[in-house]
């Protein structure tokens, strides 16, 4: 079985300072790994996702994350926060064998002024 | 392409009534699924269908009911609502392929008292 698993519920971070959310999985197959965005009372949109290739990926809004095979992390970071980075950030992965999509539970991020 | 819609947006049921959450999508998505939220827990699957006709049961399927007679539509149906089913409820849908992104709709909230 699959699971995910995020360490922080709650990152207050100061406005113009770096983050780093993180995100462990456990998986005896290969899988496909992203982040989720939700901001207050919206659905989830999609941050990034790792398919295959370069370890390193880039995502909307200045968010990228690295894939680490071996310590089986996929740790979201953000060199500089904005206030308007407020929301809530799902880890997920898919197994290459299967359709469903596994999430954590999820960190919220509070950016201050 | 208006997306992922979902009706109702909220929704206040009394113990032991029954209701309908609708979903459809407009991108020709063959795979569709329902997620419920609750705080602490991520998203949980509740029912996911790969096309006109299929339907199989996520991770929490008791005391819903799922049918996909069009491509379009995915509804949920609560039979006799529960306390426990208070939630969000999220539709989703993307095209085949575990690479696919999954795409949300807004979510509906739902307070059974």
């Amino acid at each position: 079985a699959q699971s995910v698993t995020q360490l922080d519920s709650q990152v207050p971070v100061f406005e113009e300072a770096p983050v780093e959310l993180r995100c462990n999985y456990s998986s005896s197959v290969s899988v496909y790994l992203f982040w989720y965005v939700q901001y207050p009372n919206q659905g989830l949109q999609l941050l990034l996702k790792y398919l295959s290739g370069s370890t390193l990926v880039k995502g909307i809004n200045g968010f990228e994350a690295e894939f680490n095979k071996s310590q089986t992390s996929f740790h979201l970071r953000k060199p500089s926060v904005h206030i308007s980075d407020t929301a809530e950030y799902f880890c997920a992965v898919r197994p290459h064998n299967t359709d469903k999509l596994i999430f954590g539970t999820g960190t919220r991020l509070q950016v201050f002024p | 392409n208006a997306g992922v819609t979902q009706t109702p947006k909220f929704q206040v049921l009394k113990t032991g009534q029954s209701m309908t959450l609708q979903c459809a999508q407009d991108m020709n998505h063959e795979y569709m699924s329902w997620y419920r939220q609750d705080p602490g827990m991520g998203l949980r699957l509740i029912h996911y269908s790969v096309g006109a006709g299929i339907t199989d049961q996520g991770e929490v399927p008791n005391g819903y009911n799922v049918s996909r007679s069009t491509t379009e539509d995915f509804p949920l149906r609560l039979l006799s609502a529960a306390p426990s089913q208070t939630s969000v409820y999220f539709c989703a849908s993307r095209f085949q392929g575990p690479q696919e992104t999954q795409y949300f709709g807004p979510g509906t909230r739902l307070l059974v008292l």
